[in-house]
């Protein structure tokens, strides 16, 4: 069974402070994206990765930042986290095929920053 | 990407059709059109997708126009457990993947 996994649940962060956002999947899969979700806004891609060490911004890149290391594993960032960025965080990883492919999602991440 | 629009809401009633349509106008010749779906609370799940042809699976019906500028979502006898967003997508992957663009969706409410 696919799996990709979001390593919390629920997060509450200080305004100012260095959050992580991880995501692993265990499906060989070459792309990874994180997305944000908003009520009234919908889904909204921050970063995607299509290869270790790559990287591609999204719509909303800014105050973030992304890691890959290594091919399962893709990191989020909030660098300096505000209470702006307070929103339900979505991971997804798809393989890397042209054509048509099925993008596989974690169960998301609440993050409240106060 | 092409940008979709979708009605922002629908209801339906248990037991019948639900029909949600999907506005892609600008689709390009290479573009498939997906369809997801986000129960409260979960991850966005796939449930179909077409190119030219419609498409048909153990979840639903995928129905693409001849000009291929809207399709419609049909979930044939909708369920309380249908009650969803759903979101359509026209994309294509290119050799950097597929960045999957979501938009906000239409908040399907099936009704007992």
């Amino acid at each position: 069974d696919v799996k990709v996994t979001q390593s919390s649940r629920y997060l509450v962060k200080r305004t100012g402070e260095k959050v992580f956002l991880e995501c692993v999947q265990d499906m060989d899969h070459e792309n990874m994206f994180w997305y944000r979700q908003d009520p009234g806004l919908g889904l909204r891609l921050i970063y995607f990765s299509y290869d270790v060490k790559m990287k591609e911004k999204g719509d909303i890149p800014e105050g973030y930042s992304v890691s890959r290391e290594k091919k399962e594993r893709f990191s989020l960032i909030l660098e300096s986290a505000s209470t702006n960025q307070t929103s339900m965080y979505l991971c997804a990883s798809s393989t890397g095929d042209r054509g048509w492919t099925e993008a596989f999602f974690g169960q998301g991440t609440r993050l409240t920053v106060v | 990407d092409a940008k979709t629009t979708q009605p922002t809401s629908m209801d339906c009633a248990e037991g019948r059709a639900a029909n949600l349509p999907c506005n892609h106008s600008t689709i390009s010749g290479n573009e498939y059109v997906y369809w997801y779906r986000q129960i409260h609370s979960q991850g966005p799940q796939y449930i179909i997708h077409g190119l030219k042809n419609n498409e048909t699976n153990e979840m639903a019906s995928l129905i693409i126009t001849e000009d291929r500028k809207s399709s419609t979502l049909i979930l044939p006898h909708a369920t309380l457990r249908d009650t969803a967003v759903y979101y359509c997508i026209a994309s294509y992957a290119l050799n950097t993947g597929n960045q999957f663009y979501f938009g906000t969706g239409t908040s399907l409410t099936v009704i007992p």
